[in-house]
């Protein structure tokens, strides 16, 4: 299963509604999950069946849709958010991710 | 405090072998499903393997299906990869990290993550 995720890079600046969106080859439900990856560090998991918020992870991320099509949401950008969002479907292997999306300071 | 050690990368010859290994602490290792997740410098992240915690369950992608294998020792918290007949296109960060659970989708979910071990395969 491909996942094509748009845009591959945004520039934003803070207090901006941020959109990115995760297109499946085929339908995979809701299992899909986003994760935020900042420089150097490690990937972080913001949500996991497509729509729920992982544990700790602020309010501003949300995340919707099922099937084929699926969106991360900021709602109102902060400086810790520059970082490239990845996300990955479970619904079947091999397990796969998408190419990333880098949202980078306007 | 949940944490995961990698070790083992290093510089390899394209033909060789490697086998990395991924430390736990801070959970009962034996309930969770773990992973090997790799990413090239500066690129994505690819998916190579899982171990879940019944017999048998074992999956791979493509890409290392038949070189690859993983295991692991409960008893010494442990994870391991096993990486023959390398390639140059296998050089990357190599991360194991944890299934959210023991079974789907949780198993498939990563929560937590090494902080990697370089591989670089060339001659």
């Amino acid at each position: 299963i491909q996942l094509t995720q748009s845009p591959s890079s945004l520039s934003a600046s803070i207090g901006d509604r941020v959109t990115i969106t995760c297109r499946a080859s085929q339908g995979i439900s809701s299992s899909l999950v986003w994760y935020q990856q900042k420089p150097g560090k490690v990937p972080n998991l913001l949500i996991y069946a497509a729509s729920t918020l992982q544990s700790g992870v602020p309010s501003r991320f949300s995340g919707s849709g099922s099937g084929t099509d699926f969106t991360l949401t900021i709602s109102s950008l902060q400086p810790e958010d520059f970082a490239t969002y990845y996300c990955q479907q479970l619904n079947a292997f091999p397990l796969t991710f998408g190419g990333g999306t880098k949202v980078e300071l306007k | 405090e949940v944490q995961l050690l990698e070790s083992g990368g290093g510089l390899v010859q394209p033909g060789g072998s490697l086998r990395l290994s991924c430390t736990i602490s801070g959970f009962t290792f034996s309930n969770y499903a773990m992973s090997w997740v790799r990413q090239t410098a500066g690129q994505g992240l690819e998916w190579v393997s899982l171990l879940g915690t019944g017999d048998g369950d074992t999956f791979y992608a493509d890409s290392v299906k038949g070189r690859f294998s993983i295991s692991r020792d409960n008893s010494k918290n442990t994870l391991y990869l096993q990486m023959d007949t390398l390639r140059a296109e296998d050089t990357a960060v190599y991360f194991c990290a944890r299934g959210r659970g023991r079974y789907k989708p949780e198993s498939r979910t990563f929560d937590y993550w090494g902080h990697g071990t370089l591989v670089t395969v060339s001659s």
